[in-house]
């Protein structure tokens, strides 16, 4: 089955820094990867997907890039905001019936300013 | 409000109860999941249900029972539990389990097993 990895597990930075999250994947039939973003207390929420077909997609502040031959995405946060602090998972989901999300290890993100 | 509803929201049992957990959806999705978030595993997959039906159990002890009455409801039955299944329990949704079908998950059941 799939199994993703995800790295750092904390990283610590300063407001306006940029931050970085990598994460890799096992399955290669794997083509849907999105990033959730889980607040002290509260729910997994979607920030952020990128699919298969896609290298790169951007939202504001925030970036998503695919490397399907090395099996690896990263999420980008740029110009840090305290309110960025959180708890950010990675995962991976391929186009089956029946299949779900797996997520890595998460990353816990803190923004000081 | 995401439209994922847990209860409780938190749940203290002993190891020879018998309790369960309950998940509601009204967003019309068909695929609906359990996860358990512990400080050791984060958001492990545990069960799937897809159109009522269970796709995948992810080597979880039979102590967990999953239950899927109809689209909109997920049951999680917890008997002779272990202090290790301590944990925050979270249901997900998702209008079917295809790539790219955005997971919309509950508050989650703090558990505590004493």
């Amino acid at each position: 089955g799939e199994n993703v990895e995800q790295h750092p597990s904390t990283l610590s930075v300063q407001e306006g820094d940029s931050a970085v999250i990598k994460c890799t994947y096992s399955d290669s039939a794997s083509n849907y990867f999105p990033w959730y973003k889980q607040e002290l207390g509260k729910r997994p929420q979607l920030i952020i997907d990128i699919r298969s077909n896609v290298g790169e997609k951007k939202d504001q502040r925030i970036a998503v890039t695919l490397n399907k031959t090395a099996k690896h995405f990263s999420l980008h946060i740029t110009e840090t905001q305290p309110e960025d602090s959180a708890v950010y998972f990675c995962a991976a989901s391929r186009d089956q019936a029946g299949t779900a999300l797996i997520f890595g290890k998460g990353t816990t993100l803190s923004v000081s300013s | 409000e995401t439209g994922v509803t847990q209860t409780p929201r938190h749940l203290v049992m002993g190891m020879t109860n018998k309790k369960s957990l309950k998940c509601e959806q009204h967003l019309g999705h068909n695929a609906m999941y359990w996860y358990k978030q512990s400080a050791k595993k984060p958001l492990e997959l545990m069960f799937v249900y897809n159109f009522k039906e269970q796709t995948e159990n992810n080597s979880v002890p039979s102590r967990f029972s999953p239950e899927c009455p109809n689209s909109s409801h997920l049951f999680l039955h917890l008997h002779t539990l272990q202090p290790e299944d301590s944990a925050l329990y979270l249901c997900a949704s998702s209008q079917d389990t295809r790539a790219g079908s955005e997971a919309f998950f509950g508050q989650g059941t703090r558990l505590t097993v004493v």
